[in-house]
């Protein structure tokens, strides 16, 4: 059973703070590495989609990092705002199941609280 | 507007009146899935479908039925609804299974008693 963990499980900040958080997963037979942002009483939305090893994206203040070798991935949020609030989700796309058939693992989220 | 849409949002129900949730998405997208959330678990996948007639089941089928008709439409079915299906579902589809990012619905939060 592939597993992708995510830590913290929550994440309490003051507006301006930066912030950062991991999603673990299985480094064999890696084909994707999704980041969602799921608001409260909303639907995820995408943030990344990440294919390559040393892969860096970049929306406004968030970004991302991508270690398939070790199978580590980092959101980071630079002077988070009290609307960054969310959990942040990771899901993992893997050759065998995931490349033929689509089947996206899902973290357990990162909780992120921003107070004014 | 690009989206995926579920109806109902909210349905409350008695165990063993079959139900079906509907899912549209207008983007002309290949892959559709379906997916719950439960507290402390996480999304988890219950069926998919990488095209037209083509469905599998997913991480948590038992309880479940699909179908896929039609590229845009994957309505999911609950042919006996018992109370462990309480949870908030999400329709999801992207345009390709192995690429690309996924659009989810709004998501139906369903009650069995």
């Amino acid at each position: 059973i592939l597993n992708v963990e995510q830590s913290p499980q929550s994440l309490h900040v003051q507006e301006g703070d930066s912030t950062n958080f991991t999603c673990s997963f299985p480094s064999s037979n890696f084909y994707a590495l999704h980041w969602y942002r799921w608001e409260t009483a909303k639907s995820p939305e995408a943030l990344f989609v990440m294919t390559l090893n040393g892969d860096e994206k970049k929306k406004g203040r968030i970004s991302a990092t991508l270690n398939t070798k070790e199978g580590y991935s980092y959101l980071y949020i630079k002077g988070s705002q009290p609307e960054d609030s969310a959990t942040y989700l990771c899901a993992f796309l893997d050759t065998n199941y995931g490349g033929s058939q689509g089947n996206l693992i899902f973290g357990k989220g990162t909780k992120l609280s921003v107070k004014p | 507007e690009a989206q995926v849409t579920q109806n109902p949002r909210y349905l409350i129900t008695v165990t063993g009146k079959k139900l079906t949730v509907t899912c549209s998405q207008n983007m002309n997208h290949e892959y559709m899935s379906w997916y719950r959330q439960d507290p402390g678990l996480g999304l988890r996948q219950i069926y998919y479908s990488m095209n037209v007639e083509v469905t599998d089941k997913g991480d948590v089928p038992e309880g479940y039925k699909v179908s896929r008709k039609e590229k845009r439409n994957f309505p999911l079915i609950l042919e006996s609804p018992s109370p462990n299906q309480t949870s908030l579902y999400f329709c999801a589809s992207r345009r390709r299974p192995n690429s690309y990012e996924q659009y989810f619905g709004p998501g139906t939060r369903l009650t069995v008693t």
